[in-house]
């Protein structure tokens, strides 16, 4: 099971929103709603920010909204903020039976 | 409140097993609804996720293909906790190692603290 795909770094000005992406096939991100997007900073634990493609569990900003086209689910920042700095994985169900996560992509607040 | 508490050795020779157990506090191992799962992060920085147990009236285990034959994970229903053995283990196996609680349909929301896990002789 080979990785999703993701861009290795994304940048934004504080204000705009930005957008990351995570490629995967009809096997996975294609086949299940079943797409949820972590946020990480450095030696902190991965945080869960959005779930079933598109949900928000609580207490996590209204900034973060996800969706899902095809193949392809994306993972959207709105009102860029200094803190959102950091990774960010997304990871999906395969029609395997396993999980299998995107390549990570840096987040870059300029 | 879910917290998962990780143990287990730093350091683990060429060719011995690595082992790691991580214990639950505010939920069940044996949970209708959870599911248990090792992730590591190697040194170049990505997530793999390893495998997981969880019970649905039986218990079942899946595992990710880069592993499969080299990988045990156990529930330990007495101590409320799971565990991950890892056969063979080379130097590319060093990474830091997570458990986590949570199904791929509702998220992974729960994370152990971490254990840096050094394969070398």
């Amino acid at each position: 099971q080979s990785a999703l795909t993701q861009p290795a770094s994304v940048s934004g000005s504080p204000g705009q929103s930005i957008t990351i992406s995570c490629t995967g096939s009809s096997s996975d991100v294609g086949a299940y709603n079943y797409v949820s997007w972590y946020q990480r900073h450095p030696g902190r634990a991965p945080k869960l920010m959005i779930y079933g493609v598109s949900n928000r569990p609580s207490g996590v900003s209204d900034r973060f909204s996800g969706s899902k086209s095809g193949n392809t689910a994306s993972l959207t920042i709105s009102g860029l903020q200094a803190e959102d700095e950091a990774d960010y994985y997304c990871i999906s169900y395969t029609s395997s039976n396993t999980l299998v996560f995107g390549t990570g992509t840096k987040v870059t607040v300029l | 409140q879910v917290q998962l508490q990780q143990a287990g050795p730093g350091l683990v020779e060429p060719s011995q097993t690595l082992s790691l157990t991580c214990a639950i506090s505010g939920d069940s191992v044996s949970s209708n609804s959870g599911a248990w799962n090792w992730i590591r992060q190697s040194p170049s920085g990505g997530l793999e996720w390893l495998g997981r147990t969880y019970y649905r009236s039986k218990w079942f285990y899946e595992y990710a293909l880069s592993v499969k034959s080299r990988i045990t994970i156990n529930p330990d229903t007495s101590r409320n906790q799971f565990s991950l053995q890892l056969n063979s283990v080379t130097p590319e196996d060093t990474a830091l190692y997570y458990c986590a609680g949570g199904t791929a349909a509702a998220g992974i929301r729960y994370w152990g603290q971490g254990t840096l896990v050094t394969v070398s002789s």
